[in-house]
């Protein structure tokens, strides 16, 4: 079984400033999520990658796949991306599903 | 294009009732997985059902089973409910629920709260 570790766990900062977001897995993966969960609920899907790096806007994501890490990287930080950011790994096979870390709770403020 | 829509939003109920939540997915998609979200396990997977058969299952008791009708609908029962089962529950639609070559689109959740 998959363990998903995020950090920080909570990480509060000021407007424009860049953040990091850290997620790491011990089992080998065939794909990685990152997911924004806003008060209420819903889940947004922002990235999956098996390689390398995407970028959409002023979201990057990274992944490492050697060492098993992946990064979020959110550049020029806004209020409105207070959100609570989920990491989840897909080791394929679809015995389990997604396997989500426990989330990092961001909040920007003005 | 509708996204994945969840059925009630909210729900009460007390212990030992049943309860019944519905998911339509995004049309022309085939695959619906369900997911419990708590403080304090986080998300986890529950099952995974594709084309009226369900595929995966997560490690979840006997209480909680689901089904998918042929227009790929999918509803998923908890039966005797306990305490520990009030949660968000979400479900998420894919075209062939392969983690690996697409995302997974997501419903707002019902949130089920057990007295």
């Amino acid at each position: 079984k998959n363990e998903v570790e995020q950090s920080p766990q909570n990480l509060t900062a000021q407007e424009g400033e860049f953040i990091t977001i850290n997620c790491s897995y011990s089992v080998g993966i065939s794909a990685l999520h990152w997911l924004q969960q806003h008060p209420g609920g819903g889940i947004v899907s922002l990235f999956m990658l098996s390689s390398g790096k995407k970028k959409h806007g002023r979201l990057i994501a990274t992944i490492n796949i050697q060492e098993k890490h992946s990064s979020l990287h959110i550049t020029a930080s806004h209020p409105r991306d207070s959100a609570v950011y989920i990491c989840a790994v897909y080791s394929g096979g679809g015995a389990d599903g997604l396997t989500f870390g426990k989330g990092t709770h961001l909040i920007i403020q003005p | 294009k509708a996204g994945v829509t969840q059925t009630p939003r909210y729900l009460i109920k007390t212990r030992g009732q049943q309860v019944t939540l519905s998911c339509s997915p995004i049309s022309g998609h085939r695959s619906v997985s369900w997911y419990q979200q708590t403080p304090g396990q986080g998300l986890q997977f529950l099952f995974e059902y594709f084309s009226e058969t369900q595929r995966n299952k997560g490690n979840f008791p006997g209480r909680f089973s689901g089904r998918q009708f042929s227009n790929s609908r999918s509803e998923m029962n908890v039966s005797t409910l306990e305490l520990g089962d009030s949660a968000l529950y979400l479900c998420a639609s894919s075209l062939d629920g392969r983690g690996d070559n697409q995302p997974q689109h997501f419903g707002d959740g019902t949130r089920l709260s057990i007295l």
